[in-house]
C-alpha cells in the first residue's frame, strides 16, 4: 500500500526566506506527483504536476523536483511571502486497474511571518 | 471555464435525513471523484468514476451512493445521515490517465 509522508508537519519562517518542503512515498511505481496548496476553509489548488518521466517543474517562485528511485519530492519556494501561508499537500498517482488513484500526504502547514 | 463547482457550500442535517451533494465540471474530464477531509485523517476517497455510466468505490464508501449519467455531473447521495458523516466534502476531476487533478471549493456538512 502506498504511503505518503510530509515532513515537517508545520513550519514557520520569516518573510523573504527560501524554503523546502519534503514529500516521500513508499512505492516508486507512480504515474505522477502533484503539489497542492490549501488555504483555511478552502479547497485544494493545484500548484505543480510532475509526470513520472520528468525530474522537475517550475512555476514562478515554485520549483518541484521528483526522484522516483528514492521515493522523494521537494517543493522549493523562493523568497517566501505572507501570502504563501497555507497548507501544502503532495499526492502521488498510481495505476490501480480501472484508473489511477491519488494518495495524499497529510500536509505541511506553512506560516510566513512579517 | 468555471472549473469544478459544488453546491451547497454548507449544510446542516439531522440524523437519518438524506441529501445530495452536487458536483459539476466543465473541462470534459473523464475522471471524477469525491473525498472527505477530516482533521488528522487527511483526504479519503469515497467514490470515483472514469466516465458516464461507470462508478466504483474508494476507501470509505459506506453510507454514500453516486451515479454518473453525464460527463459533467457527479452527485453524491447520503442515504441516511449519521454524525460520523460530519466532514468537509470535496469533488475533483481530471483527464485520464495522468492529468492534473482539480478540486471544487468543498461542502461543509454538519450532521446533528
Amino acid at each position: 500500500k502506498q504511503e505518503v509522508t510530509q515532513i515537517p508537519a508545520a513550519l514557520s519562517v520569516p518573510e523573504g526566506e527560501n524554503l523546502v518542503l519534503n514529500c516521500s512515498f513508499t512505492d516508486s511505481a507512480i504515474y505522477n506527483l502533484q503539489w497542492f496548496r490549501q488555504d483555511p476553509g478552502k479547497g485544494l489548488t493545484s500548484l505543480l504536476l510532475i509526470q513520472s518521466s520528468q525530474r522537475e517543474q517550475t512555476s514562478g517562485r515554485l520549483n518541484a523536483s521528483l526522484d522516483k528511485s528514492s521515493g522523494r519530492s521537494t517543493l522549493y519556494i523562493a523568497a517566501s511571502q505572507p501570502g504563501d501561508s497555507a497548507t501544502y499537500l503532495c499526492a502521488v498517482s498510481k495505476n490501480t486497474g480501472t484508473a489511477s488513484k491519488l494518495t495524499f500526504g497529510t500536509g505541511t502547514r506553512l506560516q510566513v511571518t512579517l | 471555464n468555471a472549473g469544478v463547482t459544488q453546491t451547497p457550500k454548507f449544510q446542516v442535517l439531522k440524523t437519518g435525513q438524506s441529501m445530495t451533494l452536487q458536483c459539476a465540471q466543465d473541462m470534459n474530464h473523464e475522471y471524477m471523484s469525491w473525498y472527505r477531509q477530516d482533521p488528522g485523517m487527511g483526504l479519503r476517497l469515497i467514490h470515483y468514476s472514469v466516465g458516464a455510466g461507470i462508478t466504483d468505490q474508494g476507501e470509505v464508501p459506506n453510507g454514500y451512493n453516486v451515479s454518473r449519467s453525464t460527463t459533467e455531473d457527479f452527485p453524491l447521495r447520503l442515504l441516511s445521515a449519521a454524525p460520523s458523516q460530519t466532514s468537509v466534502y470535496f469533488c475533483a476531476s481530471r483527464l485520464l490517465p495522468s492529468g492534473a487533478q482539480y478540486f471544487g471549493p468543498g461542502t461543509r456538512l454538519l450532521v446533528l
